[in-house]
């Protein structure tokens, strides 16, 4: 089975405070996404990865950045948490484009983010 | 750009009902993947069902079955026979089958709350 672990289900930090959210997975996938789900808004993408050290913005990037050093983590940071950053975030990953019918994104389970 | 659209935001069947969520999207496209994900109460998402454009065959996976109308780029989720483990929040959502800087990103509607009552 595939596994998507995101390293935290709760988080709370305090407006200003740079955060780190860790994704890991395991089925060797070229690409990783991180979406913000938000009531009434479904997800959104922030930002993808389909290589490492490789990135592209998403529908909403601003306030965030990512890092993919490894191939099967893939970061999000909040250089400067605000309150409008409360969110649940989701780590996603799947295999390449090129792949068909394999390009099937599985998700972690999710991190409550909570900004004071 | 695509937009996906679930226009019911909570839904109740009972136990051993019959339940439709409905989808409608907006492309200029012709060539597309359509999903329905699950997401349980434990919040980890799940795929359920996965329908091809191209394909005029309706998905079916055990339960749940879809009804895809291409020209009126409506899809929805039928659930049969529906069971407790069936609560959670359904997400439709919409990836193009061409390539370019899309990478397979899913654009996601603003999802239904499934409630099932025994």
């Amino acid at each position: 089975d595939v596994k998507v672990t995101q390293s935290s289900r709760y988080l709370v930090k305090r407006t200003g405070e740079k955060v780190f959210l860790e994704c890991v997975q395991d089925m060797d996938h070229e690409n990783m996404f991180w979406y913000r789900q938000d009531p009434g808004l479904g997800l959104r993408l922030i930002y993808f990865s389909y290589d490492v050290k490789m990135k592209e913005k998403g529908d909403i990037p601003e306030g965030y950045s990512v890092s993919r050093e490894k191939k099967e983590r893939f970061s999000l940071i909040l250089e400067s948490a605000s309150t409008n950053q409360t969110s649940m975030y989701l780590c996603a990953s799947s295999f390449s484009f090129s792949s068909g019918a394999k390009n099937i994104q599985y998700f972690g389970a999710g991190t409550r983010l909570s900004v004071l | 750009a695509q937009t996906v659209t679930q226009s019911q935001p909570e839904m109740s069947v009972q136990e051993a009902e019959t339940v439709t969520l409905s989808c409608t999207y907006d492309t200029s496209e012709s060539d597309y993947y359509l999903f329905w994900y699950k997401q349980p109460p434990s919040r980890q998402m799940i795929l359920v069902i996965r329908q091809e454009a191209y394909k005029q065959q309706n998905a079916t996976e055990n339960r749940f079955s879809v009804n895809f109308q291409k020209a009126a780029k409506s899809f929805s989720l039928k659930i049969s026979d529906s069971q407790l483990g069936d609560a959670a929040m359904y997400f439709c959502a919409y990836r193009s089958a061409s390539g370019g800087t899309s990478y397979g990103k899913l654009t996601f509607g603003q999802g239904t709350i499934l409630t099932v009552h025994p």
